[in-house]
């Protein structure tokens, strides 16, 4: 079946540093693939997609481009801020979505002031 | 304002007793869902719904139970079946077209008492 697996946390970074979190999945065909944000207490709220290879998804200054050879679909950003503190899950929908999103683990992002 | 609510924040069960988590959406989506969020686990499917009517199991269905008779509500029910039920549940509805994304509710969080 369908898998992500993302880096584990937490992940603790000083402000205005370069964050990367790695997200690698398996799936067959051509999945959508998504990064959200969750902050403490609250639902999800997306934060980028990519729905076909080398597509690069991007909001609030982060990125994250869908690599089909390496099937990655890394969340970057060039510095981040305190307010960047968050839980963030990778996950992938199969084509057509109908059936629920798989989920990474979630990665804890601490950013220090 | 369009989105998900969920009803109640917080929700407290005693042994033996059913008890029913709200989720309603203003979007016009026809696709909705519900997730359990175990720390440390990522977000699990326990039941979606495509269409008012029909609903199907996800990966971690037993003990509990949904309907859609509405379009805008698709209440879960989780049963005294369910022996292990404290957790962060959260709802979430599909938009029509191709990028399959899902937009999330601000969950409601089930304790056993």
């Amino acid at each position: 079946g369908d898998s992500v697996t993302q880096m584990e946390g937490p992940v603790t970074l000083s402000e205005e540093a370069f964050l990367t979190i790695n997200c690698t999945y398996t799936a067959t065909g051509y999945p959508s693939l998504f990064w959200y944000v969750q902050y403490p207490g609250e639902g999800l709220q997306l934060l980028l997609k990519a729905t076909k290879a080398d597509d690069k998804g991007s909001n609030k200054g982060f990125e994250a481009t869908y690599r089909k050879e390496t099937t990655s679909f890394h969340l970057e950003k060039g510095s981040v801020q305190v307010s960047d503190s968050a839980v963030y899950f990778c996950a992938l929908s199969d084509p057509g979505g109908a059936d629920g999103l798989t989920f990474g683990k979630g990665t804890h992002l601490i950013i220090q002031p | 304002d369009g989105g998900i609510t969920q009803s109640p924040k917080y929700l407290f069960r005693k042994e033996g007793q059913n008890v029913t988590l709200s989720c309603e959406q203003n979007l016009n989506h026809d696709a909705m869902y519900w997730y359990r969020q175990d720390p440390g686990q990522g977000l699990r499917l326990i039941y979606y719904s495509q269409i008012v009517n029909d609903f199907q199991k996800g990966d971690i269905a037993e003990g509990y139970s949904v309907s859609r008779e509405k379009k805008e509500s698709f209440p879960l029910t989780v049963t005294s079946a369910q022996k292990n039920p404290t957790a962060f549940y959260l709802c979430a509805s599909r938009e029509h077209g191709k990028q399959e994304t899902q937009y999330f509710g601000p969950g409601t969080r089930l304790l056993v008492l």
